[in-house]
């Protein structure tokens, strides 16, 4: 069962344009949301991240928003730039339940920004 | 900022063998370290929680005799996959924290897994 989805598993913009990447997620307990930064074979980098208490935040060229009625969120990033050009992971974590380290990642979305 | 170090971050090796990943903090000490894996394409899924001085808690459907995990000090995570065959090839990530807030998980480079 996959709790954190991604449903696109790429996106093709063109830079100086928005970016706007999806998440779903199923389960009620999660209260912490991440984005993650991926090139392949290698760990990923922290973005950005939300806690449940709020439905927006806002760092630079990337925001997040959390829609917890629909148990969605989404990452925008404006301008987008020729190196955002990676696989973006969103992942979600329970620290209510003391979960807190453990982190459910969705499938991942490949960005591809064209100069 | 904080570092997690995981070497090595290639490994090719013949199936039966065994494999030991090792995952330090740098400059902080984890008293929990996570142990992860990607297949190709995939997500990363999640496969062990790595406490200091006592025993991994594993995830459901990960074999804890297959995949040894060691968390003797508080900078020093290793995991031993034993008996490697051709489908444990994968891409392991560790990751580490020293205050268990999102932010602060740093993730090791990984290390990538061929078994021939």
């Amino acid at each position: 069962d996959q709790q954190v989805k991604q449903n696109s598993p790429s996106l093709s913009v063109q830079e100086g344009r928005i970016s706007i990447l999806n998440c779903d997620y199923t389960n009620s307990m999660f209260d912490y949301f991440l984005w993650y930064k991926k090139y392949p074979a290698e760990g990923p980098t922290f973005l950005i991240s939300i806690s449940s208490i709020k439905d927006k935040n806002e760092d630079g060229r990337f925001t997040v928003f959390l829609n917890k009625s629909a148990k969605h969120l989404s990452l925008h990033i404006v301008p987008s730039q020729p190196g955002d050009s990676a696989v973006y992971f969103c992942a979600a974590s329970a620290w209510i339940y003391n979960q807190g380290g453990k982190l459910i990642f969705g499938q991942g979305t490949e960005l591809s920004v064209k100069p | 900022g904080a570092v997690v170090s995981q070497h090595p971050s290639r490994v090719i090796c013949k199936s039966g063998t065994s494999v030991k990943i090792e995952c330090r903090s740098l400059d902080f000490q984890a008293t929990t370290m996570f142990w992860y894996r990607q297949f190709p394409k995939q997500s990363l899924m999640l496969m062990a929680t790595s406490n200091e001085g006592s025993k991994a808690t594993y995830e459901q459907g990960v074999e804890k005799d297959k995949f040894l995990i060691n968390h003797a000090s508080l900078t020093l995570s290793t995991l031993t996959v034993t008996s490697a065959h051709p489908e444990d090839s994968s891409f392991y990530i560790c990751s580490a924290s020293r205050v268990l807030l999102g932010e602060k998980l740093f993730f090791g480079s990984g290390t990538q897994l061929s078994v021939l």
